[in-house]
């Protein structure tokens, strides 16, 4: 069965610290992997999108490693703002139209 | 230039009845996927439409359908609604089947 799995569930960090979270999955065939942000009761915004091919790939603060003969992909988040507040979603595209998203990662930062 | 914009933002129905939600995607978009989003779980794919043709469903019952219109916008109709179809209900729009998507920020229905 494909299957994103993500950890921690969740993580309270203080401002300016750094974080990694983490992605596993056994989706096959494997189209990309994207890392999404959501807001409380808002629709999920992109961050990062990384083909096979692609092992890192940042976008800001925000920087995104691809394993994918382990099938892993992390996110780290470096120096932390109270913006950053939210859930992280991983998400693994099959071959096709078809996106698997995991159950996500909420963080919480702390002033 | 617009997002993804759909309605309404919340509803509130009773077990048995039936809802629609609407969804009109990014201009120029011609794709629009429905999600299914429970609280604290991640989203859940339920259709994918592509030039008004519906191109893939997930495990949802016959109690979910959906359409695409020649503008491209989609509605969502859910028959018979059950306590659990309480969720935040997503769309997604991109411009072809494999392209990136954008989500809109959702319907929240609570079903009673």
């Amino acid at each position: 069965k494909n299957q994103v799995e993500q950890s921690p569930q969740s993580l309270i960090i203080l401002e300016g610290k750094n974080c990694t979270l983490q992605c596993n999955y056994t989706v096959s065939p494997f189209s990309n992997l994207r890392w999404y942000k959501q807001d409380t009761g808002r629709g999920p915004v992109s961050l990062t999108i990384m083909t096979f091919s692609e092992n890192t790939k940042s976008n800001g603060r925000y920087t995104a490693t691809l394993d994918a003969d382990t099938k892993q992909s992390s996110l780290h988040i470096t120096a932390s703002q109270l913006s950053d507040s939210a859930s992280y979603i991983c998400v693994v595209s099959e071959s096709s139209y078809k996106l698997i998203f995991g159950s996500g990662t909420r963080l919480l930062v702390r002033p | 230039d617009a997002g993804v914009t759909q309605s309404p933002t919340h509803l509130i129905k009773t077990r048995g009845q039936h809802v629609t939600l609407r969804c009109s995607p990014i201009s120029g978009h011609k794709s629009v996927s429905w999600y299914q989003q429970v609280l604290g779980q991640g989203p859940q794919f339920i259709f994918q439409y592509y030039e008004k043709e519906e191109r893939g469903r997930g495990n949802f019952p016959d109690r979910f359908s959906a359409r695409q219109f020649p503008n491209y916008s989609s509605e969502l109709n859910v028959n018979a609604l059950l306590l659990g179809d309480s969720a935040l209900y997503l769309c997604a729009s991109s411009w072809g089947s494999y392209n990136e998507q954008f989500f809109g920020p959702g319907t929240r229905l609570t079903v009673l």
